[in-house]
């Protein structure tokens, strides 16, 4: 059955730095992949989504690439505030079906 | 634009008790919906899923049920609630395969 994987690991750094989370899959093919942020008591929310034919999809200071060989996306903050402080979860995805699987997150804590 | 509710926020059950948690969806129409869990400090796991009003798929076998009487609107059951139903509760909406938006959750406690 299909594995995603994201360290569970919280990530700290220090504001201004770079963020890098990553997500690992196997025994799937995703045509696509998305991150959510998700804030202690909320639900998730979407951030980016990044096709198997794209490279690498930028929007404002985040940074997605997702590599189908490796079976990997890598999601990136830069110049992190504290208020990016939260869990980033990784969801690959099909066409073929109408749901698709959230990793367990990586909780990212940046210190001012 | 879209919005999702679910209620109630907050809720305490004891153990043997029924369960009825609702989501509703405003201005979309025929929207997939789900359910998911979210156990203290864990990640998603997908309960349920329709794609249309009386059509729902269920990913894991448990106590729980779900139905959709309405094109917007998801209804969480259970007859008898365990302990390990406890936790944090999450419906969502898609319009097609891609983006979900979730509701702002129902924190569950089970006595």
């Amino acid at each position: 059955s299909q594995k995603i994987e994201q360290n569970s690991e919280a990530l700290n750094i220090q504001e201004g730095k770079t963020a890098t989370l990553t997500c690992n899959y196997t025994n799937y093919s995703p045509a696509y992949l998305q991150w959510y942020r998700q804030d202690p008591g909320r639900g998730p929310v979407f951030l980016l989504l990044i096709r198997e034919n794209e490279k690498e999809k930028r929007k404002e200071r985040l940074k997605v690439t997702f590599d189908t060989t490796l079976k990997q996306s890598l999601f990136h903050i830069t110049a992190s505030q504290p208020a990016d402080s939260a869990t980033y979860l990784c969801a690959p995805g099909s066409y073929n079906f109408n749901k698709f699987y959230f990793g367990s997150g990586t909780k990212l804590n940046v210190k001012p | 634009s879209q919005t999702i509710h679910q209620w109630p926020a907050t809720l305490v059950q004891p153990v043997g008790s029924p369960l009825s948690l609702e989501c509703t969806v405003e201005g979309t129409s025929n929207p997939n919906l789900y359910w998911y869990r979210q156990a203290a400090g864990r990640g998603l796991q997908l309960l349920f899923y329709s794609v249309g009003i009386g059509q729902i798929s269920s990913e894991v076998p448990q106590n729980l049920s779900a139905s959709r009487p309405q094109d917007r609107q998801f209804i969480l059951s259970s007859k008898k609630l365990l302990l390990s139903d406890s936790g944090f509760y999450l419906c969502a909406w898609s319009f097609g395969q891609e983006t979900q938006y979730f509701g702002p959750g129902t924190r569950l406690l089970v006595l």
